[in-house]
């Protein structure tokens, strides 16, 4: 698989439900980030977590990183209508320059 | 301040002409990157530069892609004689000395 790559591809649930998207990558890496992009979109930047850090929050995010597995995985809790886009995660590797890899992204659908 | 500005939003080519792309960092932001994202996929990064200086340009096509990031102005991704195979949405990207880059909401280029 390719750097960064997510798993699933797509994803449905109801609204008030959990959604989990998961992510692998590579190389090591310097940080690992996701971001949202609604359709026909700009990017917008979720949540950073540093190779160091297994565990951030942000509001309904809970993002978790295992380096030995070289994985991550993004969590939303109480899921609404409006989370409903498609989120990739993206690895800022060692010793790269900082440009960013990105997964071919999970496809997330909430339904109301 | 204002986030990352692309224009124009959207951009139609016909083969063989030329396409322009203009990005305006963040205030502040010295690090500007390139991406291209082919529909239902993820972003491919293309390019890295910062002010007057390609830094990684290991993304781009060798023929007819060029950027730059004059002094003064907007960085400018120029594509020459462009093919049906340009069309796609291109990003772009600034980033402080942070590891979290910002996006702009795209150029899309459709060539007919």
């Amino acid at each position: 698989s390719q750097q960064g790559e997510e798993d699933p591809q797509a994803l449905s649930i109801q609204e008030g439900e959990n959604a989990t998207m998961n992510c692998s990558y590579k190389t090591s890496i310097n940080n690992l980030q996701w971001y949202r992009q609604n359709s026909g979109r700009g990017l917008v930047h979720l949540i950073l977590i540093r190779s160091n850090e297994r565990e951030k929050h942000s509001g309904r995010l809970r993002v978790t990183l295992d380096t030995s597995k070289k994985s991550s995985s993004l969590l939303i809790t109480a899921s609404r209508a409006a989370d409903t886009a498609s989120y990739f995660c993206a690895t800022d590797a060692a010793g790269s320059a900082r440009q960013l890899t990105f997964g071919s992204g999970t496809q997330l659908t909430v339904l109301p | 301040n204002a986030g990352v500005m692309q224009n124009p939003r959207h951009l139609v080519r016909r083969r063989g002409q030329e396409a322009r792309l203009r990005c305006s960092p963040m205030k502040g932001h010295s690090h500007v990157y390139w991406y291209r994202q082919l529909p239902e996929e993820g972003l491919k990064f293309m390019v890295y530069l910062q002010k007057e200086n390609i830094i990684d340009e290991s993304g781009m096509p060798k023929e007819r892609f060029s950027a730059e990031f004059p002094k003064e102005g907007p960085s400018i991704l120029r594509i020459q004689q462009v093919v049906r195979g340009d069309s796609a949405a291109y990003f772009c990207a600034s980033s402080p000395r942070q590891p979290e880059a910002f996006f702009g909401q795209g150029t899309r280029l459709t060539v007919v």
